[in-house]
């Protein structure tokens, strides 16, 4: 089993609509999570973090923590075109020194 | 502005040289990361340093090499050693901490001529 593990896409929705982006990771250690958004030919970008049981949200974006399933989620409300890339996710506070992250799910939002 | 700051943007490498990545951060981070990440991959770790003078092998550290002389910068060479080299390379920090995220610089696009 890979450590962390999403569903590479391309997930595809209309300009409006909320995209839901899953991750499930192995480390039950995990104490922190992170989701970067990553678009084409640059780098990661830090776009929410999430410590705890539930949902945390920031602006259009929620992420939810399940750690009895091990399980995290990123939804983006009013998905915009701009919003088109890829989201990488990353579980912390494990035994190794590093973040590990998963291959990502690219998110296309069509106008 | 605080950062991380990676140079060159592009690179390019000739058969047998080895090459050397520049990172650089301001942030007073204790660690330092370098990852790669092929087309269409995730990011796979080559080398982390936790404090100065001191760094560990990640996932792929074969053909690779590091420095860590100051708090500030983490250089990488890539070797002759490494046969497949074309890659987007990243340099992260953050403090020594995994509950901490990284930050990124805006990465290295390494070309063999």
């Amino acid at each position: 089993q890979k450590e962390v593990e999403q569903n590479s896409g391309p997930l595809s929705v209309p300009e409006g609509a909320i995209a839901s982006l899953n991750c499930t990771y192995s480390d039950r250690g995990s104490q922190s999570f992170f989701w970067y958004r990553q678009y084409s030919g640059k780098s990661p970008e830090l776009i929410m973090f999430i410590y705890s049981n539930g949902d945390k949200e920031d602006g259009r974006f929620t992420a939810q923590l399940n750690k009895a399933s091990q399980y995290v989620s990123l939804l983006i409300r009013d998905s915009q075109p701009s919003d088109s890339a890829t989201y990488l996710c990353a579980p912390g506070g494990t035994g190794r020194r590093a973040l590990t992250f998963g291959s990502g799910t690219r998110l296309q939002v069509q106008p | 502005d605080g950062g991380i700051t990676q140079s060159p943007k592009y690179l390019f490498r000739k058969e047998g040289q080895n090459v050397t990545l520049s990172c650089e951060q301001n942030l007073n981070h204790d660690a330092m990361y370098w990852y790669r990440q092929d087309p269409g991959q995730g990011l796979r770790l080559i080398y982390y340093s936790q404090i100065v003078n001191d760094f560990q092998k990640g996932d792929i550290a074969e053909g690779y090499s590091v420095s860590r002389e100051k708090k500030e910068s983490f250089p990488l060479t890539v070797t002759s050693a490494q046969k497949n080299p074309t890659a987007f390379y990243l340099c992260a920090s953050n403090e020594a901490n995994s509950n901490q995220p990284q930050h990124f610089g805006d990465g290295t696009r390494l070309s063999i001529l």
